[in-house]
Protein backbone atom coordinates (compact mmCIF):
# COMPACT_ATOMS: atom_id res chain seq x y z
CA UNK A 1 0.00 0.00 0.00
CA UNK A 2 0.92 3.38 -0.86
CA UNK A 3 1.94 5.78 1.80
CA UNK A 4 -0.33 8.47 -0.30
CA UNK A 5 -2.89 8.17 -2.38
CA UNK A 6 -4.61 10.11 -4.62
CA UNK A 7 -6.78 9.62 -7.46
CA UNK A 8 -5.45 10.41 -10.94
CA UNK A 9 -8.46 11.24 -12.36
CA UNK A 10 -9.14 12.84 -14.68
CA UNK A 11 -12.03 15.09 -13.36
CA UNK A 12 -13.82 17.53 -15.87
CA UNK A 13 -16.17 20.12 -14.85
CA UNK A 14 -17.82 23.06 -16.25
CA UNK A 15 -16.46 26.60 -15.19
CA UNK A 16 -18.00 27.68 -12.08
CA UNK A 17 -18.17 24.61 -10.27
CA UNK A 18 -16.90 23.49 -7.18
CA UNK A 19 -13.81 21.24 -7.23
CA UNK A 20 -12.90 18.52 -4.02
CA UNK A 21 -9.63 16.81 -4.72
CA UNK A 22 -8.56 14.32 -1.88
CA UNK A 23 -5.81 12.56 -0.92
CA UNK A 24 -5.41 9.97 1.57
CA UNK A 25 -2.51 8.56 3.46
CA UNK A 26 -1.70 5.85 5.76
CA UNK A 27 1.17 7.35 7.85
CA UNK A 28 0.24 8.95 10.96
CA UNK A 29 3.31 10.66 11.43
CA UNK A 30 2.55 13.06 8.57
CA UNK A 31 2.01 16.93 9.97
CA UNK A 32 2.94 19.24 7.06
CA UNK A 33 0.05 19.33 4.35
CA UNK A 34 0.48 20.64 0.77
CA UNK A 35 -0.86 20.77 -2.84
CA UNK A 36 0.50 21.58 -5.64
CA UNK A 37 -0.22 23.02 -9.27
CA UNK A 38 1.40 21.52 -12.02
CA UNK A 39 0.55 22.95 -15.64
CA UNK A 40 1.23 21.21 -18.57
CA UNK A 41 5.24 20.78 -19.08
CA UNK A 42 5.62 23.06 -16.27
CA UNK A 43 7.08 21.85 -12.64
CA UNK A 44 5.38 22.07 -9.80
CA UNK A 45 4.29 25.10 -7.58
CA UNK A 46 2.80 25.46 -4.02
CA UNK A 47 -0.48 26.21 -3.88
CA UNK A 48 -1.37 25.53 -0.59
CA UNK A 49 0.90 24.75 2.99
CA UNK A 50 -0.88 23.45 6.41
CA UNK A 51 0.28 22.27 9.48
CA UNK A 52 -1.72 19.95 11.53
CA UNK A 53 -5.58 19.75 11.39
CA UNK A 54 -7.83 22.52 10.26
CA UNK A 55 -8.91 24.49 7.11
CA UNK A 56 -7.02 27.43 5.32
CA UNK A 57 -8.47 29.51 2.64
CA UNK A 58 -6.47 31.69 0.43
CA UNK A 59 -8.84 33.34 -2.31
CA UNK A 60 -11.23 30.66 -4.13
CA UNK A 61 -8.38 27.52 -2.61
CA UNK A 62 -9.44 26.44 1.21
CA UNK A 63 -7.22 23.06 2.21
CA UNK A 64 -8.21 21.18 4.56
CA UNK A 65 -7.00 18.58 6.85
CA UNK A 66 -8.74 15.77 9.39
CA UNK A 67 -5.91 13.75 10.44
CA UNK A 68 -8.45 11.32 12.48
CA UNK A 69 -9.65 9.87 9.09
CA UNK A 70 -6.01 10.80 7.23
CA UNK A 71 -7.65 12.44 4.98
CA UNK A 72 -6.56 16.08 3.19
CA UNK A 73 -8.75 17.90 0.81
CA UNK A 74 -8.55 21.11 -1.04
CA UNK A 75 -11.47 22.95 -2.60
CA UNK A 76 -11.15 24.90 -5.65
CA UNK A 77 -14.75 27.87 -5.85
CA UNK A 78 -15.74 29.03 -9.13
CA UNK A 79 -13.53 27.06 -10.99
CA UNK A 80 -11.96 28.81 -14.12
CA UNK A 81 -10.55 27.32 -16.91
CA UNK A 82 -7.26 28.24 -16.02
CA UNK A 83 -7.43 26.36 -12.94
CA UNK A 84 -6.64 23.36 -15.51
CA UNK A 85 -4.06 21.62 -14.49
CA UNK A 86 -2.58 18.29 -12.55
CA UNK A 87 -2.63 18.84 -8.78
CA UNK A 88 -0.74 17.19 -6.17
CA UNK A 89 -0.58 16.52 -2.77
CA UNK A 90 2.33 16.29 -0.60
CA UNK A 91 3.20 15.61 2.71
CA UNK A 92 5.64 15.56 5.16
CA UNK A 93 6.62 13.72 9.08
CA UNK A 94 9.80 16.18 9.15
CA UNK A 95 12.12 13.75 7.71
CA UNK A 96 10.48 12.49 4.52
CA UNK A 97 8.27 14.19 1.86
CA UNK A 98 5.96 11.96 -0.09
CA UNK A 99 3.86 13.24 -3.18
CA UNK A 100 0.79 12.05 -4.15
CA UNK A 101 0.94 10.74 -7.80
CA UNK A 102 -1.62 13.65 -8.87
CA UNK A 103 -5.27 14.12 -10.32
CA UNK A 104 -5.71 16.12 -13.88
CA UNK A 105 -8.33 18.91 -13.55
CA UNK A 106 -9.83 20.13 -16.59
CA UNK A 107 -12.44 22.80 -16.20
CA UNK A 108 -13.94 23.41 -19.48
CA UNK A 109 -16.18 27.03 -20.74
CA UNK B 1 14.51 36.42 -10.81
CA UNK B 2 14.83 32.71 -12.67
CA UNK B 3 14.57 30.36 -9.45
CA UNK B 4 15.27 27.03 -10.47
CA UNK B 5 16.64 26.59 -14.16
CA UNK B 6 17.24 23.19 -15.52
CA UNK B 7 18.97 22.31 -18.66
CA UNK B 8 18.30 20.80 -21.43
CA UNK B 9 14.49 20.90 -21.60
CA UNK B 10 14.39 17.75 -23.70
CA UNK B 11 16.60 14.82 -25.02
CA UNK B 12 16.83 11.60 -26.37
CA UNK B 13 19.34 9.31 -25.94
CA UNK B 14 20.33 6.27 -26.93
CA UNK B 15 20.45 2.76 -24.84
CA UNK B 16 24.40 2.95 -23.17
CA UNK B 17 24.99 6.67 -23.17
CA UNK B 18 26.07 8.68 -20.55
CA UNK B 19 24.26 12.01 -19.74
CA UNK B 20 24.73 14.86 -17.42
CA UNK B 21 21.52 16.94 -16.24
CA UNK B 22 21.83 20.40 -14.76
CA UNK B 23 20.44 22.60 -12.62
CA UNK B 24 20.74 25.62 -11.10
CA UNK B 25 19.59 27.79 -8.40
CA UNK B 26 19.72 31.57 -8.00
CA UNK B 27 17.86 32.07 -4.83
CA UNK B 28 20.81 30.86 -1.80
CA UNK B 29 19.30 28.02 -1.11
CA UNK B 30 20.94 25.37 0.94
CA UNK B 31 18.84 22.14 -0.13
CA UNK B 32 18.68 21.00 -3.61
CA UNK B 33 16.66 17.63 -4.95
CA UNK B 34 16.50 15.18 -8.01
CA UNK B 35 13.62 13.75 -8.61
CA UNK B 36 11.66 11.89 -11.48
CA UNK B 37 8.18 12.19 -12.59
CA UNK B 38 6.52 9.16 -14.27
CA UNK B 39 3.01 8.21 -14.84
CA UNK B 40 0.90 6.43 -11.93
CA UNK B 41 4.06 6.95 -9.75
CA UNK B 42 4.39 10.69 -9.25
CA UNK B 43 7.17 12.12 -8.05
CA UNK B 44 9.85 10.31 -6.25
CA UNK B 45 13.01 11.46 -5.17
CA UNK B 46 15.88 10.13 -6.38
CA UNK B 47 19.27 12.28 -4.79
CA UNK B 48 19.55 15.27 -2.51
CA UNK B 49 22.06 18.08 -1.19
CA UNK B 50 21.08 18.78 2.52
CA UNK B 51 23.75 21.29 2.30
CA UNK B 52 26.99 21.90 0.00
CA UNK B 53 29.13 19.40 0.26
CA UNK B 54 27.04 16.73 0.99
CA UNK B 55 24.62 14.12 -0.74
CA UNK B 56 22.57 11.65 -0.27
CA UNK B 57 20.56 8.40 -1.51
CA UNK B 58 16.14 9.15 -2.14
CA UNK B 59 14.20 6.77 -2.82
CA UNK B 60 15.68 5.36 -6.89
CA UNK B 61 19.09 6.30 -6.91
CA UNK B 62 20.11 3.18 -8.69
CA UNK B 63 21.94 3.73 -12.36
CA UNK B 64 22.65 7.62 -11.23
CA UNK B 65 25.08 9.82 -9.64
CA UNK B 66 24.80 13.52 -8.67
CA UNK B 67 28.00 16.23 -7.98
CA UNK B 68 26.75 19.27 -5.56
CA UNK B 69 29.11 21.69 -7.29
CA UNK B 70 29.36 24.52 -5.13
CA UNK B 71 25.76 26.30 -3.69
CA UNK B 72 24.10 26.93 -6.87
CA UNK B 73 24.27 24.21 -8.86
CA UNK B 74 23.58 20.00 -8.50
CA UNK B 75 24.16 18.23 -11.39
CA UNK B 76 22.84 14.88 -12.11
CA UNK B 77 24.32 11.95 -14.10
CA UNK B 78 23.21 9.17 -15.72
CA UNK B 79 26.48 6.43 -16.79
CA UNK B 80 25.08 4.45 -18.96
CA UNK B 81 21.14 5.08 -19.61
CA UNK B 82 18.58 2.26 -19.54
CA UNK B 83 14.87 2.64 -21.45
CA UNK B 84 13.32 2.27 -18.01
CA UNK B 85 15.23 5.68 -17.44
CA UNK B 86 12.82 7.67 -19.69
CA UNK B 87 11.05 9.93 -17.47
CA UNK B 88 10.67 13.65 -16.18
CA UNK B 89 13.38 14.79 -14.55
CA UNK B 90 12.89 17.57 -11.70
CA UNK B 91 15.33 19.39 -9.82
CA UNK B 92 14.14 21.01 -6.63
CA UNK B 93 15.42 23.47 -3.71
CA UNK B 94 14.36 25.15 0.03
CA UNK B 95 16.20 27.69 2.14
CA UNK B 96 16.58 25.15 5.37
CA UNK B 97 19.10 23.02 5.34
CA UNK B 98 17.37 19.82 5.42
CA UNK B 99 13.53 20.51 6.23
CA UNK B 100 12.03 17.91 4.32
CA UNK B 101 8.93 19.63 6.02
CA UNK B 102 9.24 22.62 4.21
CA UNK B 103 7.63 23.73 0.52
CA UNK B 104 10.39 23.24 -2.88
CA UNK B 105 10.77 24.99 -5.30
CA UNK B 106 10.51 22.95 -8.77
CA UNK B 107 12.49 23.73 -11.90
CA UNK B 108 10.42 22.82 -15.44
CA UNK B 109 11.68 19.74 -16.16
CA UNK B 110 13.95 17.99 -18.47
CA UNK B 111 12.17 15.71 -20.80
CA UNK B 112 14.71 12.72 -21.55
CA UNK B 113 13.92 9.40 -24.06
CA UNK B 114 15.91 6.33 -23.86
CA UNK B 115 15.57 4.05 -27.49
Amino acid sequence: QKEVEQDPGPLSVPEGAIVSLNCTYSNSAFQYFMWYRQYSRKGPELLMYTYSSGNKEDGRFTAQVDKSSKYISLFIRDSQPSDSATYLCAMSDADKLIFGTGTRLQVFP
Amino acid sequence: NAGVTQTPKFQVLKTGQSMTLQCAQDMNHNSMYWYRQDPGMGLRLIYYSASEGTTDKGEVPNGYNVSRLNKREFSLRLESAAPSQTSVYFCASINRPGANNQPQHFGDGTRLSIL
